[in-house]
């Protein structure tokens, strides 16, 4: 069965400390693995990755995926109270459209 | 561009009863999805949609019935709720397969007592 696994559950850290955030996966037919942040609300866009070894950045954060150990990594540097927020991991399998999602790591940046 | 609406925000019902949760999307997508999100699991899809007229099940479709009779909307329905359907929905879209970043709705908190 298709499974998304993400750690830590939770998170606290301070403001400037560099966080790393861990996705690993077990998918048919993997397609993509995409990173979502959720405050409030709906979940928002971070990154989508599809090549191993490739780092994607936008600003302090920055993802990269391993397709042969089948995990990615979502690191932020120097975090502000602002990144306190859920992350999440999903990964889209190429057979059908049912994207699997992880349960999330909670990250708690104190002033 | 609204993006993606839902309606209503909250919702509390008693067991039995029935209700259908609105979702609509004004960036001309193709795919859009319902998903139930509940404490300590994640995101999980229920039913989805790839185009006008069809619909396909998820991983968790019981209980639930959809339909999108327009490319814009996509509705979810609840024919007798239960106290396990108690959770937060969203509703989301893509443009395509290829290119599947989707875009959430603020979702909709529906409390079943």
């Amino acid at each position: 069965e298709d499974k998304v696994v993400q750690s830590p559950l939770s998170l606290v850290v301070h403001e400037g400390d560099t966080v790393t955030l861990n996705c690993s996966y077990e998918v048919t037919n993997f397609r993509s693995l995409l990173w979502y942040k959720q405050e409030k609300k709906a979940p928002t866009f971070l990154f989508m990755l599809t090549s191993s070894g490739i780092e994607k950045k936008s600003g302090r954060l920055s993802s990269i995926l391993d397709k042969k150990e089948l995990f990615s990594i979502l690191n932020i540097t120097a975090t502000q109270t602002g990144d306190s927020a859920v992350y999440l991991c999903a990964v889209d399998p190429q057979i059908n459209n049912d994207m699997r999602f992880g349960a999330g790591t909670r990250l708690t940046v104190k002033p | 561009n609204a993006g993606v609406t839902q309606t209503p925000k909250f919702r509390v019902l008693k067991t039995g009863q029935s209700m259908t949760l609105l979702c609509a999307q004004d960036m001309n997508h193709e795919y859009m999805y319902w998903y139930r999100q509940d404490p300590g699991m994640g995101l999980r899809l229920i039913h989805y949609s790839v185009g006008e007229g069809t619909t396909a099940k998820g991983e968790v479709p019981d209980g639930y019935n959809v339909s999108r009779l327009k490319k814009q909307n996509f509705l979810l329905g609840l024919e007798s709720a239960a106290p396990s359907q108690t959770s937060v929905y969203f509703c989301a879209s893509s443009y395509s397969l290829l290119r599947n970043t989707q875009y959430f709705g603020p979702g909709t908190r529906l409390t079943v007592l």
